[in-house]
């Protein structure tokens, strides 16, 4: 089955700087990767998805970025915000109607004013 | 607004006890999923459902059962609770035509003593 591995586990940064998290993937059939953003005592909501016919994906200050070559996708945030600050979680599925996500074990992210 | 909700959103109980966890939603999707949420583990899915009576084991599935008899609801329980069910647990759904996204609900803490 699919495993997705997720790093860094905790980043810390300045605000205004850039902020990227890295997943890969280990099942070359998936082919649909949203990232989530969990704020503190809520559930994950989606911030930006990415399938496998797209090399790269912006929306403002977040973007995401994915190999399938090399199995491996990234998110970026610019600019960063200390509302910015939460848990990331990159996960995989195959795109269908009937799918299944596996996630990575999260970022937290820390922007410091 | 259509929503998806979940309760109780903490609970205490104690070892070899049954315990239902609730997940209603609103938005008359197919797909409903729950996952656990541990520390360096992420999010994990524990069972699943495309549709009424139609139910799936995830990863994570002993211990635990799910029925559905309704789109709105996917009930969880724990058949005999074990401190190692004590954990952060979400419940999230999604269309079947829509795309992927998953909506989550704001989680139930469920400690077992």
């Amino acid at each position: 089955g699919e495993n997705v591995e997720q790093h860094p586990s905790t980043l810390s940064v300045q605000e205004g700087d850039s902020a990227v998290i890295k997943c890969t993937y280990s099942d070359s059939a998936s082919n649909y990767f949203p990232w989530y953003k969990q704020e503190l005592g809520k559930g994950p909501q989606l911030i930006i998805d990415i399938r496998s016919n797209v090399g790269e994906k912006k929306d403002q200050r977040i973007a995401v970025t994915l190999n399938k070559t090399a199995k491996h996708f990234s998110l970026h945030i610019t600019e960063t915000q200390p509302e910015d600050s939460a848990v990331y979680f990159c996960a995989a599925s195959l795109n269908t109607g009937f799918q299944k996500l596996v996630f990575g074990t999260g970022t937290r992210l820390l922007v410091s004013p | 607004d259509a929503e998806i909700t979940q309760s109780p959103r903490h609970k205490i109980t104690e070892t070899g006890r049954q315990v239902t966890l609730a997940c209603h939603q609103t938005w008359n999707h197919n797909n409903m999923f729950w996952y656990r949420q541990d520390l360096g583990h992420g999010l994990r899915l524990i069972h699943y459902s495309y549709g009424v009576q139609d139910t799936n084991k995830g990863e994570v599935s002993d211990g635990y059962s799910v029925s559905r008899s309704n789109t709105e609801d996917l009930p969880l329980t724990l058949e005999s609770a074990a401190s190692s069910q004590t954990s952060v647990y979400f419940c999230a759904s999604s269309a079947l035509r829509q795309g992927n996204e998953q909506f989550f609900g704001p989680g139930t803490r469920l400690t077992v003593l």
